[in-house]
């Protein structure tokens, strides 16, 4: 089983509409959680970041971690076609292996005008 | 923000030789980096740790003879993939502990085989 599960998608949705990524992990030492971009033959960019469990809001981006169910998703609200790319999860252990990201397989989202 | 630049962004080289991959941190000093590696359609797959001054660190069955990581400075890392084959072909992507403890990647390398 691997550490982080992510649907690859694709997931198509229309213009403005509300995209929904989610990712489920099974090693609890995770603490550190972040949702990135990826467009084809690009590096990642990054998008949010969070500690631990909560929201974090960013313009249309919200993203949720719920520690409890090993669960994190990404809100994308008002969609554009410039979102289309490739959402990629990435979660860390913590200060000792800080930036040794364990990453999710990538959902590929598309939408459409 | 917090800048990764990463040279060559594709490469094609021959089986057998060898190719050097420079990631370098534009805007902060880096003590750490890492080097990731993507084949196409699949995720980012951890390959080393790289330490400024020390010896890097491998994930396992990742053979530290074939990718040499060298970190020389506080804002360059190279990989070296040596004796190159076809079955090395892939997206090599290096990342850098930035402000405020995010990460940040390069635009990754492109690396062919032939």
């Amino acid at each position: 089983q691997k550490e982080v599960e992510q649907d690859p998608g694709p997931l198509s949705v229309p213009e403005g509409a509300i995209v929904s990524l989610n990712c489920t992990y099974s090693n609890s030492a995770f603490q550190y959680f972040m949702w990135y971009r990826q467009y084809s033959r690009k590096g990642p960019e990054l998008l949010m970041y969070t500690y631990s469990s909560g929201n974090k809001e960013d313009g249309r981006f919200t993203a949720q971690v719920d520690k409890s169910s090993k669960y994190i998703s990404l809100f994308i609200r008002d969609s554009q076609p410039s979102d289309s790319a490739t959402y990629l999860c990435a979660m860390s252990a913590g200060t000792d292996s800080w930036g040794k990201l364990q990453f999710g397989a990538g959902t590929q989202v598309v939408v459409t005008p | 923000g917090a800048v990764v630049s990463q040279h060559p962004s594709w490469v094609i080289c021959k089986s057998g030789t060898s190719v050097k991959i420079e990631c370098r941190s534009l805007d902060f000093q880096a003590t750490t980096m890492f080097w990731y590696r993507q084949f196409p359609k699949q995720s980012l797959m951890l390959m080393a740790t790289s330490n400024e001054g020390s010896k890097a660190t491998y994930e396992q069955g990742v053979e530290k003879d074939k990718f040499l990581i060298n970190h020389a400075s506080l804002t360059l890392s190279t990989l070296t993939v040596t004796s190159a084959h076809p079955e090395d072909s892939s997206f090599y992507i290096c990342s850098a502990s930035g402000p405020a403890n995010t990460i940040y990647f390069g635009e990754g390398s492109w690396l062919t085989v032939v």
